[in-house]
């Protein structure tokens, strides 16, 4: 099955510094890729998501790059704000089902 | 629209006891996923209903089964709670026909001691 990678586990920084979560995947098929944002005791929002026939998205200070060659893809937050601060879930998904990373916890100090 | 509604928010149930969890799809999907997130964990796929079927099943044992009634709306049952078991379960609901994203409920906070 599919496997996701997410890299850092813990990223800390300053306001108004850009911000970059890294993740990898190894089902060639998986051709739908969604970020999701969990603040405490909540549920996970999708903020950007890209699909495979696409390299990059972008959503105001929110981007997402894909490179299917490498089976790996980005978000990319910048100006970064403390409501910034959450979890952040990479996922992929093939047939029809999401697979998670395990999640960047994302600091953001005024 | 009420978006994706799972019942209740917060559950405290015995080792060994049985429950059911339940999940209200966004309005016009048909397709409900459940997940489990342990603490610090991403979320983990158990499995898929669509037409009232099991579509896709994750690596969870026999003791997790679901069902999906005629109006989409879902149940989770978990029998012979294990300690191990506690984890927030979250529903998704998409729709099956298009490519579209998954919407997440609030989830169901289950304890058990």
């Amino acid at each position: 099955g599919e496997n996701v990678e997410q890299h850092p586990s813990t990223l800390s920084v300053q306001e108004g510094d850009s911000a970059v979560i890294k993740c990898t995947y190894s089902d060639s098929a998986s051709n739908y890729f969604p970020w999701y944002k969990q603040e405490l005791g909540k549920r996970p929002q999708l903020i950007i998501d890209i699909r495979s026939n696409v390299g990059e998205k972008k959503d105001q200070r929110i981007a997402v790059t894909l490179n299917k060659t490498a089976k790996h893809f980005s978000l990319h937050i910048t100006e970064t704000q403390p409501e910034d601060s959450a979890v952040y879930f990479c996922a992929a998904r093939g047939y029809s089902t999401l697979t998670f990373g395990k999640g960047t916890m994302l600091l953001v100090s005024p | 629209d009420a978006g994706v509604t799972q019942s209740p928010t917060h559950l405290i149930k015995t080792r060994g006891q049985q429950v059911t969890l339940r999940c209200s799809p966004k309005s016009g999907h048909d397709t409900v996923s459940w997940y489990q997130q342990a603490l610090g964990q991403g979320p983990q796929f158990i499995f898929q209903y669509y037409e009232e079927e099991e579509r896709q099943r994750g690596n969870f044992p026999d003791r997790f089964s679901g069902h999906q009634f005629p109006n989409y709306s879902s149940e989770l049952n978990v029998n012979a709670l294990l300690l191990g078991d506690s984890a927030l379960y979250l529903c998704a609901s998409s729709y099956l026909g298009r490519d579209t994203e998954a919407f997440f409920g609030q989830g169901t906070r289950l304890t058990v001691v």
